[in-house]
């Protein structure tokens, strides 16, 4: 079955620090995975895109890795901001379009 | 070039009633998805619109329906709403094809008493 797992379900960390986010997926075959940022009551928001062939993309103090041979990927935020507060998506599709979510991490950055 | 846009934004509606939504996709993009966003779900795939045909579908039952125009533009539709349609239903317009980024609208936020 086509699955997408995400963890931590929430996180809570002080302004300046890092944190990463994980997704796990059984997904297949697989085409490709993207990493979404939702703030409350909005839609999301591309932040990465990985096909098979890339094992990591950044994006400003967001960056990703995939490790398609484990099916994990990670989204490192580095340097965290009040405004990184959001639920972070990770999608994965496969070759026939079939689009699969995880449920999201709700990241909490404090001052 | 103006984002994905969909009205209304909000909307209460009561048990039994039908809704309709809208959704503008930007300019170019020809494929419309929608996803339903509850607490407890997370996002859920509703269907796919391209070309005014309907090109994939989720697992939802008949009461939601949609269609698309000649100019892209897409309408969901609900019928006998029941409790647990209460949820934010997004919008998401791409390129025609699947590998392409999906750009999410704002969503409409329903609520069903």
């Amino acid at each position: 079955k086509n699955q997408v797992e995400q963890s931590p379900q929430s996180l809570i960390i002080l302004e300046g620090k890092n944190c990463t986010l994980q997704c796990n997926y059984t997904v297949s075959p697989f085409s490709n995975l993207r990493w979404y940022k939702q703030d409350t009551g909005r839609g999301p928001v591309s932040l990465t895109i990985m096909t098979f062939s890339e094992n990591t993309k950044s994006n400003g103090r967001y960056t990703a890795t995939l490790d398609a041979d484990t099916k994990q990927s990670s989204l490192h935020i580095t340097a965290s901001q009040l405004s990184d507060s959001a639920s972070y998506i990770c999608v994965v599709s496969a070759h026939n379009n079939d689009m699969r979510f995880g449920a999201g991490t709700r990241l909490t950055v404090k001052p | 070039k103006a984002g994905v846009t969909q009205t209304p934004r909000y909307l209460i509606k009561t048990r039994g009633q039908q809704v309709t939504l809208s959704c503008s996709p930007i300019s170019g993009h020809r494929s419309v998805s929608w996803y339903q966003q509850t607490p407890g779900q997370g996002l859920q795939f509703l269907f796919e619109y391209f070309s005014e045909t309907q090109r994939n579908k989720g697992n939802f039952p008949g009461r939601f329906s949609g269609r698309q125009f000649s100019n892209s533009r897409s309408e969901m539709n609900v019928s006998t709403l029941e409790l647990g349609d209460s949820a934010l239903y997004l919008c998401a317009s791409s390129l025609p094809s699947g590998k392409n980024e999906q750009f999410f609208g704002p969503g409409t936020r329903l609520t069903v008493l």
